[in-house]
């Protein structure tokens, strides 16, 4: 079964650093691009960031790009997005996908920004 | 960048009746690169259609996706009371950020 769990939120204060994690398992991690969304509460989906299969290319939504960073480590079938510089407008449920069509989603895991 | 409309906002229907869901670009969608998402409340979202007619494994008929260009449509037939739900359309044709619409929210009338 293809899975994606996610991992690492939690409470920060602003201007604080925050690393999810996205753990993967039921398919080729390296065959694939990856993808970050998020959703604040009450909203819609916002497209955050992807990465390709072996790294070499990353993209990122304007809004967070030079503070947010997308990684992944193949050997370990786990995408990461570390976080700096967070503000209260990141707050939002983060979730990883597989692909540039994002099938599966994982379950998402919660950001909130408060002091 | 591309920014994806979705109308209407909220649309109120019976089970059973008809739904016409519509997601407009401001640019050519570049390959029909467009998916559908639905997400029931609670949940992550899942994919309903890729290349805007390529139905995702495990969705019903009864759903349909059409369209190209700056106009797509997502139809579904009869509705279920299990599709009531926020659908979100989002472009992966040009080159990212990826754009969402803003969704459609599904509501039981």
């Amino acid at each position: 079964e293809v899975q994606l769990v996610e991992s690492g939120g939690g409470l920060v204060q602003p201007g604080g650093s925050l690393r999810l994690s996205c753990a993967a398992s039921g398919f080729t991690f390296n065959s694939y691009w990856m993808t970050w969304v998020r959703q604040a509460p009450g909203k819609g989906l916002e497209w955050v960031a992807n990465i390709k299969q072996d790294g070499s290319e990353k993209f990122y939504v304007d809004s967070v790009r030079g503070r947010f960073t997308i990684s992944r480590d193949n050997a370990k079938n786990s995408l990461y997005l570390q976080m700096s510089s967070l503000r209260a407008e990141d707050a939002a449920v983060y979730y990883c996908a597989r692909g540039q069509i994002l099938t599966p989603w994982g379950q998402g895991t919660l950001v909130t920004v408060s002091s | 960048e591309i920014v994806l409309t979705q109308s209407p906002g909220t649309l109120s229907l019976s089970p059973g009746e008809r739904a016409t869901l519509s997601c407009r670009a401001s640019q050519s969608v570049s390959g029909g690169y467009l998916t559908w998402h639905q997400q029931r409340p609670g949940q992550a979202p899942r994919l309903l259609f890729y290349g805007t007619t390529s139905r995702a494994t495990g969705i019903p008929d009864r759903f349909s996706s059409s369209g190209s260009g700056t106009d797509f449509t997502l139809t579904i037939s009869r509705l279920e009371p299990e599709d009531f739900a926020v659908y979100y359309c989002q472009q992966y044709g040009s080159s990212p950020p990826y754009t969402f619409g803003q969704g459609t929210k599904l509501e039981i009338k």
